[in-house]
């Protein structure tokens, strides 16, 4: 099974400053066949379903500010909020979906400072 | 627009059973793959299973292999998930999510309000 560790675990930002959070995941999740990488970020606000943000490793979904922003690939990779607005006060998981089982990061809770 | 509406949820004793449902609109609902995603009271999320849009293919965690079931009838359009032998660690509130394609690809583009399962005596 592929594990796939956030860190930190949470963060506080500043408004209007720029926010990072980590991805590992234990095995690749790059497909050499189509040289995508099998990586999904989501939000959840709180008391909310998660979100869609980005899947592909950085491909925004619709919707989507362009503040967010996701890279990496293999087993490392980044989400990146650019400027911090209040709204984005919530809970960011990685998912991979490479292989069964799908398995998610443990989340990293962003704040505001 | 997508909706996804989830209903079955309540308290149940341990070693009990429980069916969720997951009522779909606003999509061809036969077109994609399903899934149940949980997550456990201020944890993070675990997957549980994932169904074909066709219906002849479904995967499990193997925290659940063999208690539960995913199914669904296309033509209610609704997502099911019979759990058996329920325990303490089923305790969760329970998303139903749709994929991306009718084959499973793992990407959750829609998300249920979720529906709470409570395993205690």
């Amino acid at each position: 099974d592929i594990v796939m560790t956030q860190s930190p675990d949470s963060l506080a930002v500043s408004l209007g400053e720029r926010a990072t959070i980590k991805c590992k995941s234990s095995q690749s999740v790059l497909y050499s066949s189509n040289n995508k990488n099998y990586l999904a970020w989501y939000q959840q606000r709180p008391g909310q379903p998660p979100k869609l943000l980005i899947y592909w490793a950085s491909t925004r979904e619709s919707g989507v500010p362009d503040r967010f922003s996701g890279s990496g690939s293999g087993t490392d990779f980044t989400l990146t909020i650019s400027s911090l607005q209040a709204e984005d006060v919530a809970v960011y998981y990685c998912q991979q979906y490479y292989t069964t089982p799908y398995s998610f990061g443990q989340g990293t809770k962003l704040e505001i400072k | 627009e997508v909706q996804l509406v989830e209903s079955g949820g309540g308290l149940e004793q341990p070693g009990g059973s429980l069916r969720l449902s997951c009522a779909a609109s606003g999509f061809t609902f036969s077109n994609y793959a399903m899934s149940w995603v949980r997550q456990a009271p201020g944890k993070g999320l675990e997957w549980v299973s994932t169904i074909s849009g066709s219906d002849d293919s479904t995967y499990y965690a193997d925290s659940v292999k063999g208690r539960f079931t995913i199914s669904r009838d296309n033509s209610k359009n609704t997502l099911y998930l019979q759990m058996n032998s329920l325990g303490a660690e089923d305790t969760a509130v329970y998303y139903c999510a749709k994929d991306i394609l009718i084959t499973p690809v793992g990407r959750f583009d829609y998300w249920g309000q979720g529906a709470l399962v409570t395993v205690s005596s």
